[in-house]
């Protein structure tokens, strides 16, 4: 079983559209989680970082992390034909650093205009 | 613009030839990373260095090598290429260890 596990998708939703993205995990030390967005042909960028468990929020963007269950989630409002992209989480334990980042193998999202 | 820059951005290489593959960061960042990128296993981690002048091994070093002379290089050697090596190979970096990371835009290497 991977630590981190993520729907490979391909996710096609039409423009507007609220969209979810899921990761869960098996490791409980894991404690900061971040998003990243990757367009084809281009590097990962990095969208949301969020330390322990809770929302946080920026602009149409929602990263959501919830301990207990071991899954951690990224909502995105109003989507966008430019919203379309490969999604990956990563996440890494306490006091582990980001040299044990540990990634899932991404969502593919088509926002259909 | 401020940012990681990779070279070559693409190549194709006989296997048993050396390459090495280039990464350059402005930021001024501590720890910079290696991953290669295949389709279904994600991201794996490479090489990684926490400051300049130390390395460490990742989930899957072996075949690979690299040194971290100063703050913003960060090369990555193929000694003798092998075909299980055609990748998307990504170079990273981040402020410190606990600090998120940021990518370039990648190396497509095709290994024949």
């Amino acid at each position: 079983q991977k630590e981190v596990e993520q729907d490979p998708g391909p996710l096609s939703v039409p423009e507007g559209a609220i969209v979810s993205l899921n990761c869960t995990y098996s490791n409980s030390a894991f404690q900061y989680f971040m998003w990243y967005r990757q367009y084809s042909r281009k590097g990962p960028e990095l969208l949301m970082y969020t330390y322990s468990s809770g929302n946080k929020e920026d602009g149409r963007f929602t990263a959501q992390v919830d301990k207990s269950s071991k899954y951690i989630s990224l909502f995105i409002r109003d989507s966008q034909p430019s919203d379309s992209a490969t999604y990956l989480c990563a996440m890494s334990p306490y006091g582990g650093a980001t040299n044990k980042l540990i990634f899932g193998t991404g969502t593919l999202l088509a926002i259909q205009p | 613009i401020a940012g990681i820059t990779q070279a070559p951005t693409s190549q194709i290489l006989a296997a048993g030839r050396r390459m090495t593959l280039r990464c350059t960061q402005d930021m001024r960042h501590n720890a910079m990373y290696w991953y290669r990128q295949d389709l279904g296993l994600g991201l794996r981690l490479i090489h990684y260095s926490n400051t300049a002048g130390t390395t460490g091994k990742g989930e899957v070093p072996d075949g690979y090598s690299v040194s971290r002379a100063n703050t913003d290089d960060f090369p990555l050697t193929l000694a003798s290429a092998v075909p299980s090596q055609t990748s998307v190979y990504f170079c990273a970096s981040s402020e410190n260890i606990n600090q998120p990371q940021h990518f370039g835009d990648g190396t497509r290497l095709s290994i024949l």
